[in-house]
């Protein structure tokens, strides 16, 4: 069992739609949670970074944190073509980060 | 500001030949950078992890002596693939620290012929 799993996809959604993003994880020692985005043949960015348990908001993206279930999640509203990229999320609990394995979101005008 | 950068950003090869990938930090010292591995529709896997002015530390199954790694400075850290194979062909990325946070450089697509 992968230590972090990630639907692959591709996910094709409109223009505007809310978009939800999901890993989970086998380790429940991770404290450090983060999502990466990814253009193609590019490094990946950070999006947002989440200690332990809850939620954190910044503009249109949201990133939820559920350690009871090993499940994290990645919310991107009103979504635009821009956001066409590969969603990356990772984790850790020292500073060796473990990535899932991304995420393709394709956003159609 | 943060900003880290990759060279080359591609590189083809014949099989046999080593090859030297360089990443550096623009505009911070790094005394932590990372190496990873993405193959494709794959997920970012770190081959080791290069401090400056030590050894560097090795992922299990990571070959070191065919991935030299070299941290010489707190700016700049090198990968070098030696007697590179058509397996070794992937897309190449590193890492370096600040405050926490890892900023990663643009990657270098490596093609083995």
């Amino acid at each position: 069992q992968k230590e972090v799993e990630q639907d692959p996809g591709p996910l094709s959604v409109p223009e505007g739609a809310i978009v939800s993003l999901n890993c989970t994880y086998s380790n429940s020692a991770f404290q450090y949670f983060m999502w990466y985005r990814q253009y193609s043949r590019k490094g990946p960015e950070l999006l947002m970074y989440t200690y332990s348990s809850g939620n954190k908001e910044d503009g249109r993206f949201t990133a939820q944190v559920d350690k009871s279930s090993k499940y994290i999640s990645l919310f991107i509203r009103d979504s635009q073509p821009s956001d066409s990229a590969t969603y990356l999320c990772a984790m850790s609990n020292t500073d060796k980060l473990i990535f899932g394995t991304g995420t393709r979101l394709q956003v159609f005008p | 500001g943060a900003v880290v950068s990759q060279h080359p950003s591609w590189v083809i090869c014949k099989s046999g030949t080593s090859v030297k990938i360089e990443c550096r930090s623009l505009d911070f010292q790094a005394t932590t950078m990372f190496w990873y591995r993405q193959f494709p529709k794959q997920s970012l896997m770190l081959m080791a992890t290069s401090n400056e002015g030590s050894k560097a530390t090795y992922e299990q199954g990571v070959e070191k002596d065919k991935f030299l790694i070299n941290h010489a400075s707190l700016t700049l850290s090198t990968l070098t693939v030696t007697s590179a194979h058509p397996e070794d062909s992937s897309f190449y990325i590193c890492s370096a620290t600040l405050a926490g946070e890892q900023f990663f450089g643009p990657g270098t697509r490596l093609t083995v012929l």
